[in-house]
């Protein structure tokens, strides 16, 4: 079975960092690109950052760029978000995304994970 | 920055065809896709490269884009096609979610 699964979400304070992953499964990792997708309580998806298969290509939304870092370990079949400086906006439910073809990297999402809530308060 | 403005809301009787309309700029030249999203759930891949269907997906869901607008249809619609809709299109290398609809059946 196809799956993804995220983790590392939590409630921390403005300013502090947090360390989300996503660990895939059921099929092969490294032939994909990967992405990030938010979603505040009560509003609509907002795409965050994705990755290519090799890590070659790197894409940032302006609201998380210079903030957040997107990595993957094709060895760990691993996603992850490394998000700095946060802010009470940041606050949102977490979704990996799997892209349904080899390529390209900005395709459409075939597969989601179950997501994993940031809450940013003091 | 790229922006696709969807309809807030769409009302429709069980077995009635719903439409729902994506806007954006030259969106046409761009691919549309289509997600589903039903409360408490992940969103679910609908519609790709405007109009195809994943594996799995009923064929009474169906897309289309040219122009500015994409449009998802959902013919024969039922009661457990109620959910919001999202449509998304990538811009220099950004991706980009409408604004979400929600789809109700009366």
């Amino acid at each position: 079975e196809v799956q993804l699964v995220e983790s590392g979400g939590g409630l921390v304070q403005p300013g502090r960092s947090l360390r989300l992953s996503c660990a895939a499964s059921g099929f092969t990792f490294d032939d994909y690109a990967m992405h990030w997708v938010r979603q505040a309580p009560g509003k609509g998806l907002e795409w965050v950052s994705g990755i290519s298969w090799n890590s070659g290509s790197i894409g940032y939304a302006d609201s998380v760029k210079g903030r957040f870092t997107i990595s993957r370990d094709n060895a760990k079949n691993s996603l992850y978000l490394q998000m700095n400086s946060l802010r009470a906006e940041d606050t949102a439910l977490y979704y990996c995304a799997k892209v349904i073809h080899l390529s390209p990297s900005d395709d459409a999402f075939d597969i989601w994970g179950q997501g994993t809530m940031v809450t940013v308060s003091s | 920055s790229y922006e696709l403005t969807q309809p807030p809301s769409v009302s429709v009787s069980p077995g009635q065809t719903a439409s729902i309309t994506c806007s954006g700029d030259k969106l046409g030249d761009k691919y549309a896709c289509w997600y589903q999203q039903k409360p408490g759930q992940s969103p679910v891949l609908v519609i790709y490269q405007d109009s195809k269907r994943p594996s799995g997906i009923p064929e009474r869901f169906s897309g289309s884009n040219s122009g500015n607008t994409a449009t998802l249809t959902i013919s024969g619609t039922q009661a457990m096609d109620e959910a919001d809709y999202y449509c998304q299109a990538w811009d220099s290398r950004t991706g980009v979610f409408g604004t979400g609809t929600k789809v109700t059946v009366l």
